[in-house]
């Protein structure tokens, strides 16, 4: 069975210091891959997704970067943190199949960054 | 207007009572609709998904779209106290290649034991 990590769960850091979160997939291969983050009131809000090794697509432009160096693994980066950038950030996987990406998306445990 | 429209509530009811959650879109290229369960602190997890107008069910659950009113219902029969979270519908047009999800921002269901 599939299954997907993130970590850490939770995050402290300073304004300014640099991110990087962590996703990895397990049990399946060549996902889509997503990064959202979650900030209350506001529903999900897609950063990044990733078609395959190196292949990232933006969403919003933002303090954010993401880097897919592995198959089943999704990094997502910043070189200086800003406040607003605190939030539970997601990662999710989907299955592709046939050129079509299926539309159900498995979401990782999430990792809650709070910067001070 | 916004995609997909989901009162985020709070809902709160007693146990044992049947829940209607709901979810209106506004692009009528979404074809396929999913609804997620997210207990708090935690990632989504998905509870259903269909494609097809009409009813579908899975034990307490029926998912319900009604795509010539562009609207979708999710409903938990018998709701146990287990069943607070918030619930996020979520749906997607048939594409080739990539093909991200819009989802509702969340409804917040509370069932008081």
């Amino acid at each position: 069975s599939q299954t997907i990590h993130q970590w850490p769960a939770t995050l402290v850091q300073p304004v300014g210091s640099p991110l990087s979160l962590e996703c990895t997939v397990e049990g399946t291969s060549n996902p889509n891959l997503y990064w959202y983050r979650q900030a209350a009131g506001r529903g999900l809000q897609l950063l990044f997704y990733s078609v395959g090794i190196g292949q990232i697509s933006s969403e919003v432009p933002q303090n954010l970067s993401a880097s897919r160096p592995q198959d089943r693994q999704f990094i997502l980066s910043s070189k200086k943190l800003l406040l607003s950038d605190s939030g539970f950030y997601l990662c999710a996987w989907s299955v592709k199949r046939g050129g079509y990406s299926t539309d159900t998306q498995y979401f990782g445990p999430g990792t809650r960054l709070t910067v001070l | 207007q916004k995609e997909v429209e989901q009162d985020p509530g709070p809902l709160s009811v007693p146990e044992g009572a049947i829940v209607s959650l709901n979810c209106t879109y506004s692009n009528s290229a979404f074809q396929y609709f999913m609804w997620y369960r997210q207990y708090s602190r935690k990632g989504p997890e998905l509870l259903m998904y269909t494609y097809s107008s009409g009813n579908k069910e899975d034990g307490r659950f029926t998912a319900q779209v009604d795509k010539s009113s562009k609207y979708i219902s999710l409903f938990i029969r018998d709701s146990q106290p287990s069943d607070s979270a918030t619930y996020l519908c979520a749906m997607t047009r048939m594409n080739s290649g990539n093909t991200p999800l819009v989802f509702g921002k969340g409804t917040r269901l509370s069932v008081i034991a």
